[in-house]
């Protein structure tokens, strides 16, 4: 089993939909979520942290749950420019920086 | 501006050459890190530094080396022991250890085989 699962998708939407990503983690103690967003044959880039509380920014809304071992992202009023790929990122245990990604999962935003 | 500088952009190696690639940070960063990429995978953690003078290898550390004799500097040397190096390469680097920091990347390095 992989430690950090994602649907590959591609999840094909229209301009103006909501859009919703779930992630799976198999280690239960893992301690920090974040999720980045990688465009076409570029770097990733952090898109935002993810809390226990859930966390939103603007459009953005990303929650975790710690009992059943996932996070979800969620795009409001998705646009052109939201198409790309988002990756589910862990980090194992406190202490230790290393991040494992997920494969991620392909957004296209079609008008 | 602060971030992170890869180069080159793409690289091609001959069979049985070692190459390096470059990563050099301005953030004053301590920890850094190299990842491979393959097309339709996660990225996958090649070696780690989380101070100056100090690296641990990742995951699939076979076949590369690197060094980290300044804090700025991270290069990683894809050597003939590594068979497949055809992948897209990624440098890192968060402010430290912890696993609260997220990473920050640089734009990457192409190495394909000739």
């Amino acid at each position: 089993r992989k430690e950090v699962e994602q649907d590959p998708g591609p999840f094909n939407v229209p301009e103006g939909a909501t859009v919703a990503f779930n992630c799976t983690y198999s280690n239960s103690a893992s301690q920090s979520f974040f999720w980045y967003r990688q465009d076409c044959r570029k770097e990733p880039k952090l898109l935002m942290s993810v809390y226990s509380s859930g966390n939103e920014d603007g459009r953005f809304t990303a929650q975790l749950n710690r009992a059943s071992q996932y996070i979800s992202l969620l795009i409001r009023d998705s646009k052109l420019s939201d198409s790309a790929t988002y990756l589910c990122v862990v980090t194992p245990y406190s202490g230790y920086n290393k991040l494992i990604f997920g494969a991620g999962t392909r957004l296209a935003v079609h008008p | 501006d602060g971030g992170i500088t890869q180069s080159p952009k793409y690289l091609f190696r001959k069979e049985g050459q070692n190459v390096t690639l470059s990563c050099e940070q301005n953030l004053n960063h301590d920890a850094m890190y190299w990842y491979r990429q393959d097309p339709g995978q996660g990225l996958r953690l090649i070696y780690y530094s989380q101070i100056v003078n100090d690296f641990q290898k990742g995951d699939i550390a076979e076949g590369y080396s690197v060094s980290r004799e300044k804090k700025e500097s991270f290069p990683l040397t894809v050597t003939s022991a590594q068979k497949n190096p055809t992948a897209f390469y990624l440098c890192a680097s968060s402010t430290g250890p912890g696993g609260n920091q997220p990473q920050h990347f640089g734009d990457g390095t192409r190495l394909s085989i000739l």
